[in-house]
């Protein structure tokens, strides 16, 4: 049972905009910023998203970050093949001292 | 550009102790007050953070497994290590170390079996 709440699955066809939830607490998302990783099988998460909307060089710029109280959301747009992965929400818990972490939403491009 | 890679035998025997360092490159782990975790990620499964340390040595676990982890940190090395004792079969998985939330490793399969 993941500390964050994400959609088990996602999907979009191609050129489409997809968008991805995260839920938390106040202690958690409420109060931290949140980071969007992608996962493709077989290698590590790659950074997608820091500090809820920041978005490292080398990232395009389809994909968007934000945060609303205690939930957050991965925009995809210009959906295409290559976008095809795991995708996880994360960022630091008050409580826990530590990070926590989404289940994960497996995106299918159709 | 920091640069994180993970060491460490990839086959563990039942109730011995899982052993991994992390190495890090492109800076120095004692130049700000980051934190350096260790996380795991089952095959099929989602992501499970462990722990981590601060180059203080100050710790932070989580509470499933704190009762067989300990994290520590040489700076002199510019690593740190993860110990889990009493391994089972449940903690096959993929470790990861990282620096915040920010850089990972690429990871290294554990796996315990005899």
């Amino acid at each position: 049972q993941s500390v964050l709440t994400q959609p088990p699955s996602a999907s979009g066809t191609p050129g489409q905009r997809v968008t991805i939830s995260c839920s938390g607490t106040r202690s958690n998302i409420g109060d931290n910023y949140v980071y969007w990783y992608q996962q493709l099988p077989g290698t590590a998460p790659k950074r997608l998203i820091y500090r809820n909307n920041q978005r490292p060089s080398g990232v395009p710029d389809r994909f968007s970050g934000s945060k609303s109280g205690t939930s957050a959301s991965l925009a995809i747009s210009g959906l295409r093949s290559e976008d095809e992965a795991d995708y996880y929400c994360a960022t630091w818990d008050d409580s826990l001292s530590g990070p926590v972490f989404g289940g994960g939403t497996r995106l299918t491009v159709l | 550009q920091v640069q994180l890679q993970e060491s460490g035998p990839g086959l563990v025997k039942p109730s011995q102790t899982l052993s991994l360092t992390c190495t890090v490159s492109g800076g120095s782990m004692s130049s700000a007050n980051y934190y350096w975790s260790w996380i795991r990620q089952p095959a099929g499964k989602g992501l499970e953070w462990i722990g981590h340390i601060y180059t203080t040595g100050n710790t932070n676990y989580s509470p499933s497994l704190k009762s067989r982890i300990a994290i520590s940190v040489d700076t002199s090395k510019n690593q740190f290590s993860l110990k889990l004792s009493f391994v089972t079969a449940a903690d096959t998985a993929v470790y990861y170390c990282a620096r915040n939330l920010d850089y990972w490793g690429r990871g290294t399969l554990v796996t315990v079996s005899s």
